[in-house]
């Protein structure tokens, strides 16, 4: 089976754009986690969607946004970038067949923002 | 909140000998507590998981035990080759139900010197 992809890989934008990242899941998975990571803050949750709808939110602004597709493909907004977005996005998808199970992370996608 | 500690930041061992991280998570309802490996510019790869119905797994030499009374877990390598060298993540299942929420350390670099 093909792993988790992301795209794109690299992007460069400056501060007030916006950026929209895609995530392809593992084919069957249906739940879909995205992650910021930066060096002072670690790995933080953003959001879940499973069959479609948000499950779970983290504590991150309303500029950051999210969709799942029918697919499971799923799509995350920021808009109106600031210089802290700055980050290695990752999405990890999962089975969930009615328990907690393992998350498979992308390669991620690394923003910069100038 | 939904914590999760992660302790030491860092750990530098000799090959061959034991290296232990330890964790500690915030809410007693978490329920899922897989550990993750990061190599330079790679994505966090599973290594092992535990569920809270279980005290202790282990996979070769990987184990990881789970304390839910006290709310901390801990990863055990043993035999430690130059190839464990990475930063490794604890985490958390937050929320209710199946949840892809997972809340992660800060992560422990570790050093493995041949």
């Amino acid at each position: 089976k093909a792993g988790v992809t992301q795209t794109p890989r690299y992007l460069i934008k400056t501060r007030g754009q916006q950026v929209t990242l895609s995530c392809s899941p593992i084919s069957g998975h249906r739940s879909v986690s995205w992650y910021q990571q930066t060096p002072g803050q670690g790995l933080q949750f953003l959001f879940e969607y499973f069959s479609e709808t948000q499950r779970n939110k983290g504590n991150f602004p309303g500029r950051f946004s999210g969709r799942q597709f029918s697919n499971s493909r799923s799509e995350m907004n920021v808009s109106t970038l600031e210089l802290g977005d700055s980050a290695l996005y990752l999405c990890a998808s999962s089975m969930d067949r009615g328990i907690q199970e393992t998350q498979y992370f992308g390669p991620g996608t690394r923003l910069l923002v100038l | 909140g939904e914590n999760v500690e992660q302790h030491p930041s860092t750990l530098s061992v000799q090959e061959g000998d034991s290296a232990v991280i330890k964790c500690t998570y915030s809410d007693s309802a978490s329920n899922y507590f897989p550990w993750y490996k990061q190599e330079l510019g790679k994505r966090p790869q599973l290594i092992i998981d535990i569920r809270s119905n279980v005290g202790e797994k282990k996979d070769q030499r990987i184990a990881v035990t789970l304390n839910k009374t006290a709310k901390h877990f801990s990863l055990h390598i043993t035999e430690t080759q130059p190839e464990d060298s990475a930063v490794y993540f604890c985490a958390a299942s937050f929320g209710s139900g199946n949840t892809g929420k997972l809340i992660f350390g800060q992560g422990t670099t570790l050093q493995v010197k041949p």
